[in-house]
């Protein structure tokens, strides 16, 4: 059984650029979910895919933006990047259900820098 | 709405003796509780979680947590720390029934010193 994947580790942009980061689900996890989290802060929920329709959505304005594929990788957009976007960004993967499917297991995250 | 609070942000402690991180919730719905370590530069490894049932439920490497439905707390616990176990330690709830949003406190960072 595979775990959560991430790619890249480490990204440095310049303000107003647009960034795409990369995760694969753990093995038979249909569902993916993006945080944010920021230097000495707890993760924030950006949004989730389910069968490749998102599927709720945290407070992030909409140059945030994702996408599931049919093997149920995921991408993270972010447009017209801003210094506050410098943050940790997590991918969670799990199964769409009750009780324990709501368990979620992350990927070791991508660090991105933006100068 | 859910909220999390996690009242110590650094919790220092010598190896071996027993330490407690303390987690507090606030929901109008019922949730699911979880606990998650971050060693430095990594992702978020769950530790334990609680679904229902006993209200005691016990992790990896030895921790364990204690559901109190009344004073909505979640507390982590673990007899005997080891130098190892330095890290940050998250509580995070999410809704029950319907909803997918992880809602995380804001931390703890346990240092343990020899």
């Amino acid at each position: 059984e595979t775990g959560v994947t991430q790619s890249p580790t480490h990204l440095i942009k310049t303000r107003g650029q647009q960034v795409t980061l990369r995760c694969s689900s753990q093995s038979g996890h249909n569902t993916v979910s993006w945080y944010q989290q920021a230097l000495g802060q707890g993760p924030q929920f950006i949004f989730q895919y389910y069968r490749e329709e998102e599927n709720g959505r945290g407070n992030f304005p909409p140059r945030f933006s994702g996408l599931q594929f049919p093997n149920y990788s995921s991408e993270l957009n972010v447009n017209a990047l801003e210094l506050d976007d410098s943050a940790l960004y997590l991918c969670a993967s799990s199964l769409d259900g009750q009780g324990a499917l709501k368990t979620q297991y992350f990927g070791p995250g991508t660090r991105l820098l933006v100068l | 709405a859910q909220s999390v609070t996690q009242l110590d942000s650094q919790v220092p402690v010598f190896e071996e003796a027993p330490v407690e991180l303390r987690c507090n919730y606030s929901s109008s719905v019922s949730v699911y509780l979880f606990w998650y370590v971050q060693y430095p530069n990594q992702g978020l490894q769950l530790l334990l979680k609680y679904l229902s049932g006993s209200t005691l439920v016990k992790g990896i490497n030895g921790f364990e947590a204690e559901f109190n439905k009344s004073q909505t707390s979640f507390h982590l616990r673990k007899p005997s720390v080891h130098i190892s176990d330095t890290a940050e330690y998250f509580c995070a709830v999410i809704p029950a029934g319907g909803g997918n949003k992880l809602t995380f406190g804001t931390g703890t960072q346990l240092k343990v010193e020899l």
